[in-house]
């Protein structure tokens, strides 16, 4: 089973800052999910990438695949992008029980 | 707007109490998922169902149950409660494993 590690686990930024938030995982995959969940437990998908580099606003989320690595930035940050930040990682073979593993979530909080 | 509603925001249960956690989704999606979420362990896979009365075990689907009698509604059961079972449980769809999971806004499930 595929590992996926987050880093960092808590991040503290002032308004405005530019945020990277790294994904790393340890076999290959066919896809990776980046997903963003506010207090409260609702969760929002913000991309879905297999290579290269997906913009969203003031998102943006970029894979190596060689690497096996992706990170999520965050352009002129604000609070309300205050929230949990999962990465979370497709297997080739694409289902079952292997199908989609997770990270343990980057906490992320903006300070006016 | 693809719509996962779930039963329950918070839930109270006794001990050996029978649970039913339930989950509908309004875009004919074949592939739904019951997910626990708990602090330092991120989001780990219960049961997920890819068509209806067809469902495999995830990570750890002991102590759970499942049930896709019609297509939109995926039901979890807890047969008889325990406080380990105490959790945010999350359900998901999606059109299929290559695509992006729609998530439900959770039940916080409090076993006494």
């Amino acid at each position: 089973k595929n590992e996926v590690e987050q880093s960092p686990q808590n991040l503290t930024a002032q308004e405005g800052e530019f945020i990277t938030i790294n994904c790393s995982y340890s076999v290959g995959i066919s896809a990776l999910h980046w997903l963003q969940q506010h207090p409260g437990g609702g969760i929002v998908s913000l991309f879905m990438l297999s290579s290269g580099k997906k913009k969203h606003g003031r998102l943006i989320a970029t894979i190596n695949i060689q690497e096996k690595h992706s990170s999520l930035h965050i352009t002129a940050s604000h609070p309300r992008d205050s929230a949990v930040y999962i990465c979370a990682v497709l297997s080739p073979s694409g289902g079952g029980a292997d199908g989609l593993t997770f990270g343990k979530g980057t906490h992320l909080i903006i300070q006016p | 707007d693809v719509k996962v509603t779930q039963s329950s925001r918070y839930l109270v249960k006794r001990t050996g109490e029978k649970v039913f956690l339930e989950c509908v989704q309004d875009m004919d999606h074949e592939n739904m998922f019951w997910y626990r979420q708990d602090p330092g362990l991120g989001l780990r896979l219960i049961y997920f169902s890819y068509d209806v009365k067809m469902k495999e075990k995830g990570d750890i689907p002991e102590g759970y149950s499942v049930s896709r009698e019609k297509k939109e509604r995926f039901s979890l059961i807890l047969e008889s409660a325990s406080t380990n079972q105490t959790s945010m449980y999350l359900c998901a769809s999606s059109q299929g494993w290559r695509y992006e999971q729609y998530f439900g806004p959770g039940t916080r499930l409090t076993v006494t």
